[in-house]
């Protein structure tokens, strides 16, 4: 059964959009839940959320966590083309391990 | 900045070989993982280790091994590759987690992708 679940798998939009990708999760020691932006190399940090209902905001880029329902999402506003990426989202539960998601690819047209 | 290397990015063995595949962090981070991502799978844990010389087995653990003889080093070992082994592996490390603290994130290599022919 997976622990962390992604929606959608994929999404094309065109550039200056707004995309909101979806990860609901359920572990039982929760500790924080990250994101990250993968291209075609090393996933890179997006966000770390441990705290209910507090955003965090990088530019364009926007997250919070909801822990009563058990996710978080990641807001893009005004996408670009150097959005277009797979998006994983990680739960880490008590005692060091991380739960992924299988991703949610983007994919943003000009 | 943390800078976790992967001494090889494309690797192409044939069935039954050893492969060795090398990970070194410079941010002497005590936890080291090894996962590896397949499509429609995601990152799954193979091995992970707490400090030098500990080793914790992930969720798929069956067909490696690991070795930590340096904190900056973990290394992953598939002793008798197999075709089914064909994946990308992903090296990362961080600081633990300490109560009342907020641990940092993962920090990950830029992958190994292994084919076995």
């Amino acid at each position: 059964e997976d622990k962390v679940v992604q929606s959608p798998l994929s999404l094309v939009v065109h550039e200056g959009d707004t995309v909101t990708l979806n990860c609901s999760y359920e572990v039982t020691n929760f500790r924080s839940l990250l994101w990250y932006k993968q291209e075609k190399k090393a996933p890179t940090f997006l966000f770390m959320l441990t705290s209910s209902g507090i955003e965090k905001k990088s530019g364009r880029l926007s997250s919070i966590l909801d822990k009563k329902e058990l996710s978080s999402i990641l807001n893009i506003t005004a996408t670009q083309t150097g959005d277009s990426a797979i998006y994983l989202c990680a739960v880490e539960e008590g005692g060091n391990q991380f739960y992924f998601g299988t991703g949610t690819s983007l994919t943003v047209i000009p | 900045d943390v800078k976790v290397t992967q001494s090889s990015r494309y690797l192409v063995k044939r069935t039954g070989e050893k492969v060795f595949l090398e990970c070194v962090q410079d941010m002497d981070h005590e936890n080291m993982f090894w996962y590896r991502q397949d499509p429609g799978l995601g990152l799954r844990l193979i091995y992970f280790s707490y400090d030098v010389k500990m080793k914790e087995k992930g969720d798929i653990p069956e067909g490696y091994s690991v070795s930590r003889e340096k904190k900056e080093r973990f290394s992953l070992i598939l002793e008798s590759a197999s075709t089914n082994q064909t994946s990308m592996y992903l090296c990362a490390s961080r600081k633990p987690w300490r109560v009342g603290t907020h641990t940092g994130e993962l920090f990950f290599g830029e992958g190994s992708r292994l084919t076995v022919l």
